[in-house]
């Protein structure tokens, strides 16, 4: 079985400080976790992922994840936030061998100018 | 390279009517392909998937149903629509190793 919990549904943030989105995985088999985001009204869009190459894992538009298996965790980071970060993010995770890819319910970034 | 193209964008529907989206997939050859559902504060829902033709596997039960006709064409249907099936529904593929997902842009369906 392999689920996913995003803490804190709705995080605020000032523009230009750190964005910090949390993570937490279970998996039986080591996972392949991944972040998403979503602008209103559209699809899912990959940020990174993470597939055991390397713990500390860089995304498109300056985010980065760490994959912590002592914690079971893959947070998402971002050193300084932008007007265009606000968005909603998703966390998931695949257990390796298994096609079914399961989500958190996400978390909505608000970016304060 | 690939494109996901996912349609009606949106549809508003009576209750108990047909249901019919279709979602098709160009630059790749035998993708897996999947159906989530979106609904407000709930993430996302996997409703279907499958990994080849005729092959699909269901997560949820309900009045939903898919199939898959063609390799790269993943089709949700149902017969009678319930008020509950109201949602952002979202089409995906991958095929990659590490199971990677690529949405198409999604199908807003309003059932009154």
């Amino acid at each position: 079985a392999q689920s996913v919990t995003q803490l804190g549904s709705h995080v605020s943030v000032s523009e230009g400080a750190l964005v910090l989105l949390r993570c937490n995985y279970s998996s039986s088999v080591p996972p392949y976790l991944f972040w998403y985001v979503q602008y209103p009204n559209q699809g899912l869009q990959l940020l990174l992922k993470y597939t055991s190459a390397a713990t500390l894992v860089k995304g498109i538009n300056g985010f980065e994840a760490e994959f912590k298996k002592s914690e079971t965790s893959f947070h998402l980071t971002k050193p300084s936030a932008h007007m265009s970060d606000a968005a909603e993010y998703f966390c998931a995770v695949r257990a390796g061998g298994y096609q079914k890819v399961t989500f958190g319910t996400g978390t909505k970034l608000q970016v304060i100018p | 390279s690939q494109t996901i193209h996912q349609w009606p964008a949106t549809l508003v529907q009576p209750v108990g009517s047909p249901l019919s989206l279709e979602c098709t997939v160009e630059g790749t050859s035998n993708p897996n392909l999947y159906w989530y559902r979106q609904a407000a504060g709930r993430g996302l829902q996997l409703l279907f998937y499958s990994v080849g033709i005729g092959q699909i596997s269901s997560e949820v039960p309900q009045n939903l149903s898919a199939s898959r006709p063609q390799d790269r064409q993943f089709i949700l249907s149902s017969k009678k629509l319930l008020l509950s099936d109201s949602g952002f529904y979202l089409c995906a593929w991958s095929v990659s190793l590490t199971g990677e997902l690529f949405f198409g842009e999604g199908s807003r369906l309003t059932v009154l």
